[in-house]
Formats: C-alpha cells, sequence, structure tokens
C-alpha cells in the first residue's frame, strides 16, 4: 500500500539559514499533519492542513510556516534556523471524515550546525 | 488541552513475558485513542486505534488495549511478547472533532527492551 512520501530524507543546514521540507499524503487522503520529534522526545504536533486551509496549530515557531496544495501536498518552510531545531520532523496524513487515525511518513531528520 | 501520561518509561522484559503498558489521558470531552510503535530508527506505525463502540480493541502483532472510561485510561497488552517488540511506544489522543484534523498529543513514551 502506497504510504507518506517525505523529502528529503536527511537535511544538513547552518544556523541562520532555511530549510524546507515537503510531504506527499497517502492517495485520496486530504489531511496533512507535521509533528517535531527531538532526541529521546515524543513528537510535539506542529500544524495541520485539511484542503489547503490551517486546520489545527500546535506548538509550531513563528519562524516556521506551512501550507498544503493544490494537489494536497504540503510544504514546511523553516527559516533562520537554531541548534535547537534539530530534530525528525514527520508528515501524516489522513482521509478527512471518514477515518481520523493518522498515518506517518518516515520521517526527515533535519541537523543544524 | 489534552495530556497523556505513560506510566513506565523503561521496561525490561524476557521473551514470553506478558506485557502491560499504562496510558492515562486528561480531557474532558470525547477523544480518540492510538498506540503507536517506533521501532529503532523507523517512523511511527499504528499498533491499534479506539474511536467507539467496544472498548477492547485488538491490533497488529498480537497486541490490545482496553479503553476504560471511568479511569481516563487505555492500556495496551501482550500476552507473550517477543525479541522483535524491542521498541519504543506511545500513546495518543486527539480530541473527536467528526472530521479528523487535530494533532494528536502524545505521551513520553516507554522504551521496551526485550531480551532474549
Amino acid at each position: 500500500a502506497a504510504g507518506v512520501i517525505q523529502s528529503p530524507r536527511h537535511l544538513i543546514k547552518e544556523k541562520r539559514e532555511t530549510a524546507t521540507l515537503k510531504c506527499y499524503p497517502i492517495p485520496r487522503h486530504d489531511t496533512v499533519y507535521w509533528y517535531q520529534q527531538g532526541p529521546g522526545q515524543d513528537p510535539q504536533f506542529l500544524i495541520s492542513f485539511y484542503e489547503k486551509m490551517q486546520s489545527d496549530k500546535g506548538s509550531i515557531p513563528d519562524r516556521f510556516s506551512a501550507q498544503q496544495f493544490s494537489d494536497y501536498h504540503s510544504e514546511l518552510n523553516m527559516s533562520s534556523l537554531e541548534l535547537g531545531d534539530s530534530a525528525l520532523y514527520f508528515c501524516a496524513s489522513s482521509p478527512y471524515g471518514t477515518d481520523e487515525t493518522q498515518y506517518f511518513g518516515p520521517g526527515t531528520r533535519l541537523l543544524v550546525l | 488541552a489534552q495530556s497523556v501520561s505513560q506510566h513506565n518509561h523503561h521496561v525490561i522484559l524476557s521473551e514470553a513475558a506478558s506485557l502491560e503498558l499504562g496510558c492515562n489521558y486528561s480531557y474532558g470531552g470525547t477523544v480518540n485513542l492510538f498506540w503507536y510503535v517506533q521501532y529503532p530508527g523507523q517512523h511511527l506505525q499504528l499498533l491499534l486505534k479506539y474511536f467507539s463502540g467496544d472498548p477492547l480493541v485488538k491490533g497488529i502483532k498480537g497486541f490490545e488495549a482496553e479503553f476504560i472510561k471511568s479511569k481516563f485510561s487505555f492500556n495496551l497488552r501482550k500476552p507473550s511478547v517477543q525479541w522483535s517488540d524491542t521498541a519504543e511506544y506511545f500513546c495518543a489522543v486527539n480530541a473527536r472533532s467528526g472530521g479528523g484534523a487535530d494533532g494528536l498529543t502524545f505521551g513520553k513514551g516507554t522504551h521496551l527492551i526485550i531480551q532474549p
């Protein structure tokens, strides 16, 4: 079965640089979620989108922004990167209205030097 | 806002032992409940979920969980663990919204080690 696709899988950036992470949901899933998991930590919800509109907002820093496009893929834009942004960033998707289960992608491992 | 508490941060068992991982949540409304497993270096995989109906739910790999509403609990069980069950286990909840775009609140996780 098709799964959530995230790119890139690994990313190395310098402090103060910007990064863009991409997420392609499971086909026919119209809702996308972003999570941040620091080393040895539980995943923290950042933001979610349904039909290109922001649906729920968690602990997303102001330096981060995200959007969902007409093909339902989503991008997380991170600016002025800090050392503390080093983490695993997961995207999840779900089919709105029929099944509230979130299916997770493999994640993007971001290292900020 | 919801919160999730997992009682055991580290659990070490021998193969064939029985497993029970505790999970309690705090929320005033109706919730969806999940258990996810994360094998070393891998992404979160759904073990099982509870939305409504029979409070005893069965998931993959022989896992099951029981929702006890009066105790705000959703404990994970497996009668006989295997070495391959070594992983991090997360309990998670979100508010039941009727549509489904609410973010999940995770517990701190339980690191389970199964000794051969």
